[in-house]
């Protein structure tokens, strides 16, 4: 059964300091996986995925298989970027499989 | 429209009590999903639909869960004698005729059951 966990409910950084959002799957198919935000009073939205291997709003996530991690990095934290941050899994062509989420907050 | 509407933004039913909660998805959408969030958790998939066709139904938690979509646009999830449990935000989700991965969320019917 697949699995996606992400350890830490609640995170905080302070401005400019490097930020590092864990999350570790399990799953027997070959993963497609991404991270969604939730600013305060936002949708959910999608913030990145693991192929297209880009950066959006300087975040940044590398699918490591070995370690069956795909952890969202950023290296100097924003107070915009105080929100929710899921995980998520692709198991089949129309669904998600959602970690519990983290609670980012950059302090000033 | 501006995005994925969802009625209400917030709904207090007795426990017993039936609902039915609405999605107006993007105009144009195919495809349309249904979640379930629980306070503390990720959105879980209920339900999936490809126009007027309901494609996917296996994570509708019981039989007292019923979704439809008959004209391929709007969408209705009705919960029949709601529980305690079932107290969770409802997201809704549409996307152009790709998969869950392009779609647009709803801001969510947030239902309370006391």
């Amino acid at each position: 059964a697949q699995r996606v966990t992400q350890p830490e409910k609640l995170l905080s950084v302070f401005k400019g300091a490097p930020v590092e959002l864990k999350c570790n799957y399990s799953y027997s198919g070959s993963p497609e996986l991404f991270w969604y935000v939730q600013y305060s009073r936002q949708r959910l939205q999608l913030l990145l995925r693991h192929i297209s291997r880009e950066s959006i709003k300087g975040f940044t996530a590398d699918l490591n298989k070995g370690e069956t991690s795909f952890h969202l990095k950023k290296p100097f934290a924003q107070e915009e970027d105080s929100a929710m941050y899921y995980c998520a899994l692709q198991t089949g062509a129309n669904n998600l499989f959602f970690g519990t989420g983290t609670r980012l907050t950059v302090i000033p | 429209g501006a995005g994925v509407s969802q009625s209400p933004r917030y709904k207090v039913a007795k426990r017993g009590q039936d609902v039915a909660l609405r999605c107006d998805p993007i105009s144009g959408h195919v495809s349309l999903f249904w979640y379930q969030q629980a306070l503390g958790q990720g959105p879980e998939f209920l339900t999936y639909f490809q126009n007027e066709a309901q494609l996917d139904k296996s994570g509708l938690p019981s039989d007292r869960f019923f979704a439809e979509r008959p004209e391929g646009s709007v969408s209705t999830l009705k919960i029949q004698r709601t529980q305690q449990e079932d107290s969770a935000v409802y997201l809704c989700a549409s996307s152009l005729s790709g998969g869950v991965a392009e779609a647009f969320f709803g801001q969510g019917t947030r239902l309370t059951v006391v």
